[in-house]
């Protein structure tokens, strides 16, 4: 069975510091896609940052970044120069190009940032 | 901009009662999802709708039911509510592999 693990329930960063979020999954398929998503306390949940799986580039938006190694099944979200608006629940999710219409979520990691 | 909304921000029901949850979206979307979102447990699949009257059961799909008549519209009902469906209820949509935009939510409380 396809799963995603995030193993920090929470974690604190002094702003303008750096603090990556870790994210393992687990699949048999060579191709998918993995999302890093922002849910801010009382607010939506929004798209930090997407990678595919075939790309080998690691994605970037801004101060996001990713560590996206396939043989590991790892995708790390680096932020970069917090800043308090970045405290937020962040969840990692994977969803195979085929077969089905399902994403699969982690249990997320709720992320402190410090003034 | 791209928007999912979600009929309720907060409900507050009580055991027994039948409860619908509507979710519309603006982005001509074929695939739309239901989730419950637990302290630890992340975000669970309830069911989802890849096109109109088209429906799957998601990983918990006891006690609920879905209906999507039109493509912007996907409803979750909860036949008779009970203290464990207390929960956040989240919608979402997606185009074929992109990301899921997501609605704000409804916080359920059932009494």
């Amino acid at each position: 069975a396809q799963t995603v693990t995030q193993s920090q329930p929470e974690m604190s960063v002094q702003e303008a510091e750096t603090v990556t979020l870790s994210c393992t999954y687990d699949t048999s398929e060579s191709d998918y896609y993995l999302f890093w998503y922002k849910q801010p306390p009382s607010r939506q949940m929004i798209l930090v940052i997407r990678q595919e799986a075939y790309k080998q580039q690691n994605a970037t938006e801004n101060r996001f970044s990713v560590n996206f190694q396939k043989a590991a099944k790892s995708f790390s979200l680096k932020i970069s120069d917090s800043q308090l608006g970045d405290a937020a629940m962040y969840f990692c999710a994977y969803r195979p190009t085929s077969g089905t219409y399902k994403y699969i979520f982690g249990t997320g990691t709720r992320l402190k940032v410090l003034a | 901009d791209v928007k999912v909304t979600q009929s309720s921000r907060y409900l507050v029901k009580r055991t027994g009662e039948k409860v619908f949850l509507e979710c519309v979206q603006d982005m001509d979307h074929e695939n739309m999802f239901w989730y419950r979102q637990d302290p630890g447990l992340g975000l669970r699949l309830i069911y989802f709708s890849y096109d109109v009257k088209m429906k799957e059961k998601g990983d918990i799909p006891e006690g609920y039911s879905v209906s999507r008549e039109k493509k912007e519209r996907f409803s979750l009902i909860l036949e008779s509510a009970s203290t464990n469906q207390t929960s956040m209820y989240l919608c979402a949509s997606s185009l074929l592999h992109n990301e899921q935009f997501f609605g704000p939510g409804t916080r359920l409380t059932v009494l």
